[in-house]
């Protein structure tokens, strides 16, 4: 199983973008980056998911680059419902996944 | 349709009690897990099940975690003889055939704690 590494937390204000890193060095070339948002006292949701390059949907975008060994979560204009533990896994696209969530990135929105 | 769903939502029990967790997958999904989160931590797996087969429970702690969805759509989660370190919130996910594995649905989760 990829490991991937991630920062405990973040801070960023209302209305700004917020980028969070995800390292994954050894990801297999199988592999998807997918990434799961957590709000308090519920359960993860998933919210987007590449292999590389760039990916855009309504509610984020995530940049892969060529060596696909980092990625980056881009949320664009946060408020704060944004406020959530955001989870980056490295997952098959079929099959069974014994995924391993980690602590994630606990995002803070401040007014 | 509906979304995933767990019960009892909270369950208080005295250790060496024996509990049940209840798991409602969304209807026609195939693969279900259970999950096991501490505070402040991710979601940890316990077990997979393919159906009704369960096709992996390397995840559960010991022998006394048990699991089982025997006709391939609800599952019960039981731990037998609950012990303190056993107080934790529950989860279960269930994802479809036909659709990306990666994409897996979260119940709202059972919280148990034992006293």
């Amino acid at each position: 199983l990829a490991k991937t590494t991630q920062p405990i937390s973040m801070d960023s204000y209302e209305g700004q973008e917020v980028n969070i890193t995800c390292s994954h060095n050894n990801i297999a070339t199988n592999d998807y980056i997918t990434w799961y948002q957590q709000f308090p006292s519920q359960g993860p949701r998933f919210i987007i998911q590449g292999y590389k390059t760039k990916v855009t949907n309504e509610v984020a975008s995530l940049f892969i680059p060529a060596d696909r060994k980092s990625s980056t979560l881009s949320l664009p204009r946060v408020s704060l419902s944004d406020t959530a533990v955001y989870y980056c896994l490295a997952m098959t696209p079929g099959g069974y996944q014994k995924v391993t969530f980690g602590t994630g990135t606990k995002l803070q929105v401040i007014p | 349709g509906a979304g995933v769903s767990q019960s009892p939502r909270y369950k208080v029990t005295k250790r060496g009690q024996d509990v049940a967790l209840r798991c409602d997958p969304i209807s026609g999904h195939v693969s279900l897990y259970w999950y096991r989160q501490a505070l402040g931590q991710g979601p940890e797996f316990l077990t997979y099940f393919n159906y009704e087969a369960q096709q992996d429970k390397s995840g559960l702690p010991n022998d006394r975690f048990s699991a089982e969805r025997p006709e391939g759509s609800i599952s019960t989660l039981t731990i037998q003889r609950t012990e303190q370190r056993d107080s934790a919130m529950y989860r279960c996910a269930s994802s479809g055939e036909g659709a990306p594995a990666y994409e897996q649905y979260f119940g709202p989760g059972t919280r148990l704690t034992v006293t």
